[in-house]
């Protein structure tokens, strides 16, 4: 089983829906991140989370939120979806300033 | 604040060639700096990773970099490239958060 997973892998909805992107880890990591990428900008940083009570905005956090809900857990919502959130997401968990591990991936369209 | 800026959105290079993919930083501290490399339809996964000692570091696959404080930079080499090296590389620097750079996509032509 993968360390990092996330759901769904691939999603379409249409423009205004609410979405949620969920991941899950079984590396007992405090530190989780939601980014999203798109092609010729590599990856930028939503949110992050040290903890479940420590939640801070990264470069690009608006339209989205997210929610802590355990150390393992942590989801990343589309209020109302618009085309432009279009992209691939990754979620990621670290140990302190260390290597991130990365889930698979969830492809989302809004339409 | 830390940046990372990738030198080059796309290298072509031919099997058995040296690889060179560039990256300089920001940072105002001493930098935790990475590469990262994505295959198609998959997660980023680690190459290599500086934090403190050496300067040259080794990662998987034949791949090192070098720490240069002077230049800010912490570029990726390998000797003699491969078919199965054809990926997108991500240079990244942490302090609290991790900032990637663009990336750069690898071919390699047989």
């Amino acid at each position: 089983d993968a360390d990092v997973t996330q759901t769904p892998r691939n999603r379409i909805t249409k423009t205004g829906k609410r979405i949620m992107l969920e991941c899950s880890q079984t590396k007992g990591h405090d530190r989780m991140y939601w980014y999203r990428q798109d092609p010729g900008l590599g990856l930028q940083l939503i949110y992050y989370s040290f903890d479940v009570k420590d939640i801070n905005k990264g470069e690009i956090s608006d339209g989205y939120s997210v929610s802590r809900q355990a150390q393992a857990k942590f989801s990343l919502s589309l209020e109302s979806a618009i085309p432009n959130q279009t992209a691939l997401y990754f979620c990621a968990t670290t140990l302190a300033k260390n290597i991130q591990y990365f889930g698979a991936g969830t492809r989302l369209s809004v339409l | 604040a830390q940046s990372v800026t990738q030198l080059g959105s796309h290298v072509s290079v031919s099997e058995g060639a040296l690889v060179l993919l560039r990256c300089n930083y920001s940072s105002s501290v001493p930098p935790y700096l990475f590469w990262y490399v994505q295959y198609p339809n998959q997660g980023l996964q680690l190459l290599l990773k500086y934090t403190t000692g050496a300067t040259l570091v080794k990662g998987i696959n034949g791949f090192e970099a070098e720490f240069k404080k002077s230049e800010t930079s912490f570029h990726l080499t390998k000797p003699s490239a491969h078919m199965s090296d054809a990926a997108e590389y991500f240079c990244a620097v942490s302090f609290n958060d991790m900032r990637f750079g663009a990336g750069t996509r690898l071919t390699v032509k047989p």
